[in-house]
């Protein structure tokens, strides 16, 4: 079955640990993207990519990062100097513009 | 940045009885995408809607789009404990299509 995993399902953080968040699809999309949601809020855009090698910022993107060097592969990390991380993250991908986005079943991240 | 807002933010009816959910958004878009959210899960794309079309079916859900009011509405008919969940809608911007545009959501529970 095509689809996106996400892993690990929970992950706890330190203070001053970065985590990487898990992020893998074999529907053959180019584009692909990150979001994080907060209790009550809609999902808000960190980072996405259209194509390999390329990525950009989304309207949150402070304190994350990403890599594209796979097309199937497309992790965040979540650095020291995101304050706040305790969140549900989201993995989407789609297969062109205007294209419905695909979903994986998330990672709830919270601070230890 | 959020644009699109669903009314009501919660709805609780019983099984049977049909349940009707409003987005309102701001500006131009290219189409207007729902999707569905199971607590603890990932979203599913439910329907997409372009900005030419008023109306689309599939099975129990209806949606119509008013682009001179810059709103939508999602029917779904006979609903069933199983529908239980929260939704969202989603515009993709006229001349922007790398991003969805995310609603806050409504949360939907239908009792046995």
């Amino acid at each position: 079955d095509g689809g996106i995993t996400q892993s690990p399902k929970y992950l706890f953080r330190k203070e001053g640990q970065n985590v990487t968040l898990s992020c893998e699809q074999n529907l053959n999309h180019d584009a692909m993207y990150w979001y994080r949601q907060d209790p009550g809020q809609g999902l808000r855009l960190i980072y996405y990519s259209q194509i390999v090698n390329d990525f950009q910022k989304g309207d949150i993107a402070e304190g994350y990062s990403v890599s594209r060097e796979k097309k199937e592969s497309f992790p965040l990390t979540v650095t020291s100097a995101q304050k706040n991380p305790t969140a549900f993250y989201l993995c989407a991908s789609t297969s062109g513009e205007g294209q419905p986005q695909h979903f994986g079943d998330g990672t709830r991240l919270s601070i230890l | 940045s959020q644009q699109g807002e669903e009314d009501p933010q919660a709805l609780s009816i019983q099984e049977g009885e049909n349940a009707t959910m409003n987005c309102s958004y701001k500006t131009s878009i290219n189409n207007l995408q729902w999707y569905r959210q199971n607590s603890g899960r990932g979203l599913v794309h439910l329907i997409l809607i372009r900005s030419n079309e008023r109306e689309k079916h599939s099975g129990r859900l209806r949606v119509t789009l008013d682009t001179s009011k810059k709103s939508s509405s999602l029917l779904i008919t006979a609903s069933r404990a199983a529908d239980t969940a929260s939704y969202f809608c989603a515009t993709r911007n006229a001349g922007n299509n790398r991003k969805l545009i995310w609603g806050l959501g409504t949360s939907l529970a239908v009792n046995p």
